[in-house]
């Protein structure tokens, strides 16, 4: 059975601290993908990123960086220098092997404050 | 490329009324699905359809129905409206079916209230 957990339900920050999302996950199957979504108050969801499990490269764009280890199930997002406009929630989501539906965490909702 | 269109953006139902919510991809995507949004509780997957006339339960199939009579439609039926059914509804698709790591790409959800 897939899981994925993002035990911070809420995060507040003061505008351009740094700020780490936890996700963590539990497969057993050895090929998978792992997401970001962010959900802005308007109620979208926006794709910020895929990562499959046989790369384990951190990936940084903008103020954004995402720390995936394999060894302890984690796929961390950090926002550095946080803005009021990253105040959303985020969601981290997981698909396995061929597999097209997402297992979704309960999401994180972070607020940036001015 | 309008890419995934659900409608209406916002419903008001009574208990055991009946409604279908829509949704459209111009994009010739194979794989459809609908989730709903409950607060604490993530997206959860309710239907989904690997192609036109194919359709299979998720994790919280109870109360809705689908179809997929097109490619580029799958509807949700709601056949009597309960309270429980108030959530956000998020209609989503992929390119292929059996393609692993394909991002879902989300409608602007639909946020029915049921009184």
């Amino acid at each position: 059975a897939q899981k994925v957990t993002q035990a911070q339900t809420e995060i507040s920050v003061v505008e351009k601290e740094d700020v780490t999302l936890d996700c963590v996950y539990e497969t057993r199957d050895t090929t998978y993908y792992l997401f970001w979504y962010k959900q802005p108050p308007s109620g979208e969801l926006v794709f910020l990123i895929r990562r499959n499990s046989f790369d384990e490269q951190n990936e940084i764009s903008g103020r954004y960086s995402w720390n995936f280890q394999k060894s302890t199930s984690s796929f961390n997002f950090t926002i550095t220098a946080s803005q009021v406009v990253d105040s959303a929630v985020y969601f981290c989501a997981l698909s396995v092997n061929t597999g097209n539906q997402f297992y979704f965490g309960t999401g994180t909702s972070l607020t940036v404050i001015p | 490329n309008a890419g995934v269109t659900q409608t209406p953006k916002f419903q008001v139902l009574k208990t055991g009324q009946s409604m279908t919510l829509q949704c459209a991809q111009d994009m010739n995507h194979e794989y459809m699905s609908w989730y709903r949004q409950d607060p604490g509780m993530g997206l959860r997957l309710i239907h989904y359809s690997v192609g036109a006339g194919i359709t299979d339960q998720g994790e919280v199939p109870n109360g809705y129905n689908v179809s997929r009579s097109t490619t580029e439609d799958f509807p949700l039926r709601l056949l009597s409206a309960a309270p429980s059914q108030t959530s956000v509804y998020f209609c989503a698709s992929t390119p292929r079916w059996r393609t692993g790591g394909q991002p879902q790409h989300f409608g602007d959800g639909t946020r029915l209230s049921i009184l």
